[in-house]
């Protein structure tokens, strides 16, 4: 039973514009949410997080938006540079509890 | 070092014989993590410690996976009489332990093949 899914997992976009990457969650218990980028025989490395108490958390270029309701968060690249491509992924987690499910990863292309 | 260090970097090793990988967290982090990531897939949770509470061990595929961490740092994750489908990344993370949203910081991984 996969509680966190990215549905998608390329995804390619000209350097410049925006790259939007979803993530899905089925757990009403998660409260927070985290995004790590990952390049090839590298460690994941954090990106932007934010708490269910928020719907939006901005850091320069990267901007993670909540819909709790929908159980749906997306993470906004925009401008889209070529050092962005990486495989992203969107990890969860609840309140007391230091176990994070990350999803399946989505593999984005920035084309120069 | 600065940052999480993992060793060996690749590991390759025979259907049938034991593996220990090793994780040396940042100083400091009280938290734990492994991961696996097999080709293809994202990634797996193994197992966490935290402190000196019992670890949570849900994520171990089977009981020939173990985990062991001594005095609060190193951490050694043990996969007996190794099967071809344990050939994975198995990545090591360490944060400060506050819980939820806590950044975890990760290791760059062991590479496991079992021929």
């Amino acid at each position: 039973d996969q509680q966190v899914k990215q549905n998608s997992p390329s995804l390619s976009v000209q350097e410049g514009r925006i790259s939007i990457l979803n993530c899905d969650y089925t757990n009403s218990m998660f409260d927070y949410f985290l995004w790590y980028k990952k390049y090839p025989a590298e460690g994941p490395t954090f990106l932007i997080s934010i708490s269910s108490i928020k719907d939006k958390n901005e850091d320069g270029r990267f901007t993670v938006f909540l819909n709790k309701s929908a159980k749906h968060l997306s993470l906004h690249i925009v401008p889209s540079q070529p050092g962005d491509s990486a495989v992203y992924f969107c990890a969860a987690s609840g309140t007391g509890t230091y176990k994070y499910i990350f999803g399946t990863g989505t593999r984005l292309k920035v084309l120069a | 070092g600065a940052g999480v260090s993992q060793s060996p970097s690749n590991k390759v090793t025979e259907k049938g014989k034991d593996v220990e990988l090793r994780c040396d967290p940042i100083s400091g982090h009280t938290a734990l993590y492994w991961y696996r990531q097999s080709l293809g897939q994202g990634l797996e949770f193994l197992i966490y410690f935290q402190g000196n509470s019992a670890p949570d061990k849900s994520g171990l595929p089977s009981d020939r996976f173990s985990a062991e961490r001594t005095g609060g740092s190193v951490s050694t994750l043990t996969i007996q009489r190794t099967q071809q489908e344990d050939s994975a990344v198995y990545l090591c993370a360490s944060s400060k332990g506050r819980g939820g949203g806590d950044e975890q910081f990760f290791g760059p991984g062991t590479r496991l093949t079992v021929l």
